[in-house]
């Protein structure tokens, strides 16, 4: 079975710094991993994917993430946070059916 | 424009009532999925459709019912033996291609239960 555990439900960052939002993945399969994006009230955007090519995938708005099979990994960061990153951040492992198995969410709150 | 519309965006439920949450799409993909958004449990799969006239259950689809008479629509219901309907629903699309696939969401419909 699949499963996704993002550590942390809210991060808070000042605006300029560093974003590390977590995310560790369990698959008996290689796994394809998602990030999405959320804003209020409204639907998720992809951010990016990874689907075995590159190990370091870059993404929309900055943010980049690496697969890190050794430590079933998939961290996505973004070196300089602007106020217009708040929002909430989803992580989704897909066996390649289709179906995404999602975490739990992290919420992402930048200080001015 | 191509994409996925939900609508109602608020729709508001008496108790022991069904209503039916709308979804289309005109992306021309095959696989259509409803998820129920409650905070800080993610997204959890309700039912899916790889292809017209054939739908699985995900993990909570009880309460719930789906058909799939088109390729552009996939409505669902929201039955009165849904026992905590309030929630935020969205519908996503798998847009396929090769080995390759991403999830495209509608903006979601509110329900309320009053």
């Amino acid at each position: 079975a699949q499963s996704v555990t993002q550590l942390g439900s809210h991060v808070s960052v000042s605006e300029g710094a560093l974003v590390l939002l977590r995310c560790n993945y369990s698959s008996s399969v290689p796994p394809y991993l998602f990030w999405y994006v959320q804003y209020p009230n409204q639907g998720l955007q992809l951010l990016l994917k990874y689907t075995s090519a590159a190990t370091l995938v870059k993404g929309i708005n900055g943010f980049e993430a690496e697969f890190k099979k050794s430590e079933t990994s998939f961290h996505l960061t973004k070196p300089s946070a602007h106020m217009s990153d708040a929002a909430e951040y989803f992580c989704a492992v897909s066996d390649r059916g289709g179906k995404l198995i999602f975490g739990q969410g992290t919420e992402l709150s930048v200080k001015p | 424009d191509g994409g996925i519309t939900q609508s109602p965006k608020y729709l508001f439920r008496k108790e022991g009532q069904n209503v039916t949450l709308s979804c289309e799409q005109n992306l021309n993909h095959d696989a259509m999925y409803w998820y129920r958004q409650d905070p800080g449990q993610g997204l959890r799969l309700i039912y899916y459709s790889q292809i017209v006239n054939d739908f699985q259950k995900g993990d909570i689809a009880e309460g719930y019912s789906v058909s799939r008479e088109k390729k552009e629509s996939f409505p669902l219901t929201v039955t009165s033996a849904q026992k905590n309907p309030t929630a935020f629903y969205l519908c996503a699309t798998d847009g396929r291609q090769g080995l390759s696939t991403e999830a495209f969401f509608g903006q979601g419909t509110r329900l309320t239960v009053v």
